[in-house]
């Protein structure tokens, strides 16, 4: 069985830019979360999308948004990027949106930013 | 504010032997508790969880031992094998009946080596 996908895989972007990033959640799961991980420091939430819709929202700017398509399956934007955008981004999907759901992790995109 | 802490970087064991992994937590609203593995250029990986009704979860060589009071709760691999050789987080998340309920929040990460 596919786990949750990830594209791209690696990204270099400049300063300015605006990128997009894609998850495909595990087959069955409706919620899509999506951290922030830096090197040296654990995954830092993003957002929760459960049934297309937000439903929770961590401590970035509003540069950061996001969305979940009917197939379950979603995209990350952050526009005018900045050098400290740069990070490991991490999907993840669970079942049901509940905080007794074990939330299960794709491999990330690594972006850069120069 | 850290809310969940792994206060050592990293932990070194020989093989076959022990490896305890620790982390604390600060928020008494945590209700699920998780630990995640996680190789270099992979995601992390689900190990083990335990809710916070228990005080203990096994699953193989893995086991979570939760303690309410003193809010820590450790990871135990028992025998461990050089495949264990990754960083380890803990993550925990409430269901306080906010929008958040899915968050989960993380420790820094411990690096366990198991040496052959």
């Amino acid at each position: 069985d596919a786990g949750v996908t990830q594209s791209p895989t690696h990204l270099i972007k400049t300063r300015g830019q605006h990128v997009t990033l894609r998850c495909s959640p595990i087959s069955g799961h409706k919620s899509v979360s999506w951290y922030q991980q830096v090197l040296g420091q654990g995954p830092q939430f993003i957002f929760q999308y459960y049934e297309k819709e937000e439903r929770g929202r961590g401590n970035f700017p509003d540069r950061f948004s996001a969305r979940q398509f009917p197939n379950y399956s979603s995209e990350l934007n952050v526009n005018a990027l900045l050098l400290g955008d740069s990070a490991l981004y991490l999907c993840a999907s669970s079942l049901e949106r509940q905080s007794t759901q074990p939330q299960h992790f794709g491999d990330g995109t690594r972006l850069s930013i120069l | 504010d850290q809310q969940v802490k792994q206060n050592s970087p990293s932990l070194s064991v020989q093989e076959g032997r022990i490896s305890i992994l620790n982390c604390d937590y600060t928020n008494s609203m945590f209700d699920y508790f998780l630990w995640y593995k996680k190789y270099p250029a992979e995601g992390p990986t689900f190990l083990i969880s335990i809710s916070s009704i228990k005080d203990k979860n096994e699953d193989g060589r893995f086991t979570v031992f939760l303690n309410k009071s003193a809010k820590h709760l450790s990871l135990h691999i028992v025998p461990s094998q050089p495949g264990d050789s990754a960083v380890y987080f803990c993550a925990a998340s409430a269901d306080d009946g906010s929008s958040n309920t899915g968050k989960l929040i993380f420790g820094q990460g411990t690096t366990l080596q198991v040496k052959p």
